[in-house]
């Protein structure tokens, strides 16, 4: 899987816009980039995956440039619920069918205040 | 909305003892998995099971650890000995088959002492 790198925390306050930024240079072309959102003695849940361009949810969107080597999350107008550790995770996640394990990293803990 | 369950949600027991951990994935799925997380530490693959068998595993997941499907919707992780290091949240994880999100359970703590 290729290695990522993102900020070890953030700070926002209720009802801004949070990005937070990935770095993937060594994506494989059949990787997908995929984000998951963990809460305090919680599983991680899923967020949002794309593979380029943009995609957009009900939670949140994803910016992947053309080079795919970087990945913006976008969160709009965060609350206080927002606070959790976000991952970004690369690789080819399907697998044979959607075997493939998942690697996470350190992620970036997001800190929403009043 | 489906979702996989784990039980028990806290479970205290003594070094050397053997502890099973249990999940119920969602139900059409067919890949599952075992995570484990440390306090303050990253969430860490242990081992993953398609079609009744291991089709991955860790180097965490030694000889001390082993997951059984007994039935057609429970997915166990069994540690025969534990040790004190093995104080962990573990979370059960499930995928469709071609699918790439997985769900996780909301965890097991185990704390050994």
């Amino acid at each position: 899987l290729a290695k990522t790198t993102q900020p070890i925390s953030m700070d926002s306050y209720e009802g801004q816009e949070v990005n937070i930024t990935c770095s993937h240079n060594n994506i494989a072309t059949n990787d997908y980039i995929t984000w998951y959102q963990q809460f305090p003695s919680q599983g991680p849940r899923f967020i949002i995956q794309g593979y380029k361009t943009k995609v957009t949810n009900e939670v949140a969107s994803l910016f992947i440039p053309a080079d795919r080597k970087s990945s913006t999350l976008s969160l709009p107008r965060v609350s206080l619920s927002d606070t959790a550790v976000y991952y970004c995770l690369v690789g080819d996640l399907s697998g044979t069918g959607g075997g493939n394990k998942l690697t996470f990293g350190t992620g970036t803990q997001l800190k929403v205040e009043l | 909305e489906p979702e996989v369950t784990q039980t028990p949600s806290h479970q205290v027991t003594q070094m050397g003892q053997e502890v099973i951990l249990r999940c119920v994935p969602i139900s059409n799925h067919l890949y599952f998995y075992w995570y484990r997380q440390i306090l303050g530490q990253k969430v860490e693959f242990l081992v993953s099971f398609y079609n009744n068998e291991i089709s991955e595993k860790s180097e965490i997941f030694d000889d001390q650890f082993s997951v059984e499907r007994p039935d057609g919707s429970n997915f166990t992780l069994k540690i025969r000995s534990t040790k004190l290091e093995d104080s962990a949240m573990y979370f059960c994880a499930s995928i469709q088959f071609g699918a790439r999100e997985q769900y996780f359970g909301p965890g097991t703590r185990l704390t050994v002492t």
